[in-house]
């Protein structure tokens, strides 16, 4: 069964340093998002993207992200400037229609 | 925008019981309103999801139901068993599916040999 994968799996950066998170979606997918998870918090929306631009972004994504599908199977999530707050388990996920998010495995970012 | 509230933050059960989750949601505009499993350090995997355009929904052990009336959904699983310890989570999000989804916060099942 074709899954979600994302690179790396785990990140550590110093704070003020650009980090640059991998996905690949499941290849016949049309929509794309990330979410993050602060640890033992619950998942919180960061970004959609459909058709080569954002469809909605949440008060968390800010100018310090951005994302961008380079080609046509990756899509990254790029943070200009990390903070130490940024330290959170980021997941991409894909769905082949407007529903049914299927999740990555997750990057743990850790900021120092 | 959205607000999902989730119920109870943890719940223990013996193997073989029943276990309830129950969320409530803010938006009369969500429309779909999956539920997750993550298990400890995976990711979120969407066990099961349900649509405005019906009540209730079931798949083996485990069923959903909806009261858009009131805004609220229930996960149930029956005969739980100790692989379903995890952490469950609600959402809701509008028709509009490559927008948001809003998460509850999750609740800790452990299942009890």
């Amino acid at each position: 069964e074709p899954e979600v994968t994302q690179t790396p799996s785990h990140q550590v950066t110093q704070m003020g340093q650009e980090v640059i998170l991998r996905c690949v979606p499941i290849s016949n997918h049309l929509y794309f998002y990330w979410y993050r998870q602060i640890l033992g918090q619950k998942v919180e929306f960061l970004v959609s993207f459909y058709n080569n631009e954002i469809s909605e972004k949440s008060e968390i994504f800010d100018d310090q992200f951005s994302v961008e599908r380079p080609d046509g199977s990756n899509f990254t999530l790029k943070i200009r400037s990390t903070k130490l707050e940024d330290s959170a388990m980021y997941f991409c996920a894909s769905s082949e229609r407007r529903y049914e998010q299927y999740f990555g495995p997750g990057t743990r970012l850790t900021v120092t | 925008g959205e607000n999902v509230e989730q119920h109870p933050s943890t719940l223990s059960v013996q193997e073989g019981d029943s276990a309830v989750i129950k969320c409530t949601y803010s938006d009369s505009a969500s429309n779909y309103f999956p539920w997750y499993k993550q298990e400890l350090g995976k990711r979120p995997q969407l066990i099961i999801d349900i649509r405005s355009n019906v009540g209730e929904k079931k798949d083996q052990r485990i069923a959903v139901t909806l009261n858009k009336t009131a805004k609220h959904f229930s996960l149930h699983i029956t005969e739980t068993q100790p692989e379903d310890s995890a952490v469950y989570f609600c959402a809701a999000g509008p028709s509009g599916g490559y927008q948001k989804v809003t998460f509850g916060t999750g609740t800790k099942l452990q299942v009890i040999p």
